[in-house]
């Protein structure tokens, strides 16, 4: 069965950086988009970033662009979310997702990690 | 950005009653809305794709409705274990956005 867990969070100071991994297992990893999602305490969900299959395109929110990357290590099954100049409203679990579809630039989200907690705080 | 606004905020309900929620957005999205529910401490689950298609294995209660900017998704008895928060997404347009979510609470 599919399966993604996050890992890398933390509490960590204004300005400062942190990378997030996700390990995947049980599908093609290869072959699918994948997604950050985060919810800030007590809120919504907020679509992040995606990086197609091959991770030639990537896109993201307004509010992140700049600061957080993603990237994919298709050898290894591993999602990544490289952040830095980390904000106060930065602070939310995060959740890897795995698109519902195998192609294209990436839609919805089928299967969803446990989530990693960042918490940006001096 | 596509705005999606989900009403109510929140609702209080019995075991049996039949619920509606409805998730409107701010331009012509056709068809390209899910619906997902969150229970407390979990990550979230598909429920419906495409506006009105049922996610493998999930209980036939569940149903959604609409096209173009109006949505509906509705449990027609609802279940101890559907008390959650619901959320819409819309997939037409990047970035893609979240309804702010309906938490249905036991009356």
């Amino acid at each position: 069965q599919v399966q993604l867990v996050e890992s890398g969070g933390g509490v960590v100071q204004p300005g400062r950086s942190l990378r997030l991994s996700c390990a995947a297992s049980g599908f093609a990893f290869s072959r699918y988009p994948m997604h950050w999602v985060r919810q800030a305490p007590g809120k919504g969900l907020e679509w992040v970033a995606v990086i197609t299959n091959d991770g030639s395109n990537k896109k993201y929110t307004e509010s992140v662009k700049g600061r957080l990357t993603i990237s994919r290590d298709n050898s290894n099954n591993t999602l990544f979310l490289q952040m830095n100049s980390l904000r106060a409203e930065d602070t939310a679990v995060y959740y890897c997702a795995r698109d519902a579809y195998g192609y294209g630039p990436g839609y919805y989200f089928a299967h969803w990690g446990q989530g990693t907690l960042v918490t940006v705080s001096s | 950005a596509i705005q999606l606004t989900q009403s109510p905020s929140s609702l209080s309900a019995s075991v049996g009653d039949r619920v509606t929620i409805t998730c409107r957005a701010s331009q012509g999205i056709s068809s390209a809305l899910v619906w997902y529910q969150q229970k407390p401490g979990k990550s979230p689950k598909l429920l419906i794709y495409d506006a009105s298609s049922l996610e493998s294995g999930v209980p036939s209660r569940f149903s959604g409705s609409g096209s173009g900017t109006d949505f509906t998704l509705t449990i027609s008895s609802l279940q101890p274990e559907d008390f959650a928060t619901y959320y819409c997404q819309q997939f037409n347009t990047y970035p893609l956005t979240f309804g702010g979510g309906t938490k249905v609470e036991i009356k």
